[in-house]
């Protein structure tokens, strides 16, 4: 089936280390982003990628870090610099053009002790 | 970005309606979304308008848009318990490639 898959589900870590989060599409879409979700906060945008090899900060890039080598994959660095980075982290994509719908991941959420 | 608006908190009955209301901020939105996430899940796409539109029905879901305002609505018909959710409004603004810019959703809880 198609559809989304982040990795891993659960992730904790200890203050000062950088973690990825995995990101993988079978959906033959081009475009990927990466959300993050506070309590109350809603969904914030980090970073997006439109293309292979091309990705734009979002409102709240500060701390974080992508790459996008292959259309199917969009992971996320959250490194050190972060200064809070516990949260639910979700991962969409998209296809060109259509009603915009983005279909997302499941989620990862990062805890730092 | 400018934020989108909603309430935070709606509680309603079994078996009543609900209606979560929200603002948007872009005129130029082509489309706008209603995405619903279950605690611990994604978002799941419910329901859109194309901004050409007023109202459209889906099944016990029923979209308002009102484009003078910027004023989007979400009637949900006959609510069931496992209609206790977050449902988040979203719009597409410019010069954010094709990122949607989401509210901070309402979480809905249906009482018995």
């Amino acid at each position: 089936d198609g559809g989304i898959t982040q990795s891993p589900k659960y992730l904790f870590r200890k203050e000062g280390q950088n973690v990825t989060l995995s990101c993988e599409q079978n959906l033959n879409h081009d475009a990927m982003y990466w959300y993050r979700q506070d309590p109350g906060q809603g969904l914030r945008l980090i970073y997006y990628s439109q293309i292979v090899n091309d990705f734009q900060k979002g409102d709240i890039a500060e701390g974080y870090s992508v790459s996008r080598e292959k259309k199917e994959s969009f992971p996320l660095t959250v490194t050190s610099a972060q200064k809070n980075p516990t949260a639910f982290y979700l991962c969409a994509s998209s296809m060109k053009g259509g009603t915009g719908e983005l279909f997302f991941g499941e989620g990862s959420r990062l805890t730092v002790l | 970005g400018e934020d989108v608006e909603q309430s935070l908190f709606l509680s309603v009955r079994e078996g009543d309606s609900s209606v979560i209301n929200c603002t948007y901020t872009d005129s130029s939105s082509t489309y706008l979304y209603w995405y619903k996430q279950e605690p611990g899940a994604g978002l799941q796409l419910l329901t859109y308008i194309f901004s050409n539109m007023d109202m459209k029905q889906d099944q016990r879901l029923t979209v308002l848009l009102n484009k003078k305002d910027k004023h989007l609505s979400l009637r949900i018909a006959d609510t069931q318990t496992g209609d206790s959710a977050i449902y988040f409004c979203a719009e597409t603004p410019r010069g954010s490639g094709y990122a949607l810019n989401f509210g901070k959703g309402t979480s809905l809880l249906v009482t018995p």
